[in-house]
């Protein structure tokens, strides 16, 4: 069954330290990958899409990368305010519907 | 601009209440979906509807019923629910369905007391 995994499933960091969050993922046919970023108490809000091994997308200090199993979160020089939970997701078929099949999360925390 | 907005934020309701959470989109997506998530857990699907229509609905208890008025709007109408059923309930949009980003609302905080 498809699955996603992802790890650590928490980070402390320091403000500067920078770090890779990791999301491994077994599905057949992968149809996108996506990261999203969730404060407490709130929606989860959209950062990235990967579609093919080799892509990588930025913005700000976050960097996404993808390879045939695996995609990496880098984090360059986090700030306090980059502490949130991280989810990432994939399209995939699962109990005989395809849809968004997430991993539990990393909650990261950036102390200053 | 990608807002999905929601309400009530906050929802109380006793067992024996009927009570409808909203959605509405405006970035002519034509994919909506229900999730329902738990505390320290990930969204989990609920339903999803396609150009109207119910696409998918994940086995979800019948006091659950969803309605789609329209391309725009989502409702969730909630009828005597167990106290199992407070979450945070997430409606999300998507250009369409497959293999586009879906964007979330900021959610509802539902009790049931």
């Amino acid at each position: 069954e498809d699955q996603v995994t992802q790890s650590p499933e928490a980070l402390r960091l320091q403000e500067g330290e920078s770090s890779s969050l990791n999301c491994s993922y077994t599905v057949s046919g992968l149809r996108g990958l996506f990261w999203y970023r969730q404060d407490p108490g709130k929606g989860p809000e959209f950062l990235f899409t990967l579609y093919s091994a080799g892509e990588e997308k930025e913005k700000e200090r976050l960097k996404a990368t993808l390879t045939k199993k695996e995609s990496f979160l880098h984090i360059t020089a986090p700030k306090p305010e980059d502490s949130a939970t991280y989810l990432c997701a994939v399209q995939a078929w699962k109990g005989g519907s395809e849809k968004l099949v997430f991993g539990k999360g990393t909650k990261l925390t950036v102390n200053p | 601009d990608t807002e999905v907005t929601q309400t009530p934020k906050h929802l109380v309701m006793g067992m024996t209440n009927k009570k409808s959470l909203k959605c509405e989109q405006h970035m002519g997506h034509r994919a909506m979906y229900w999730y329902k998530q738990k505390a320290k857990k990930p969204p989990e699907l609920m339903f999803v509807y396609s150009y109207e229509k119910l696409s998918i609905n994940e086995s979800v208890p019948s006091r659950f019923s969803p309605e789609c008025p329209n391309s725009s709007l989502l409702n969730l109408h909630l009828h005597a629910l167990q106290p199992e059923d407070s979450a945070l309930y997430l409606c999300a949009s998507s250009q369409s369905g497959g293999s586009y980003e879906q964007y979330f609302g900021p959610g509802t905080r539902l009790t049931v007391t």
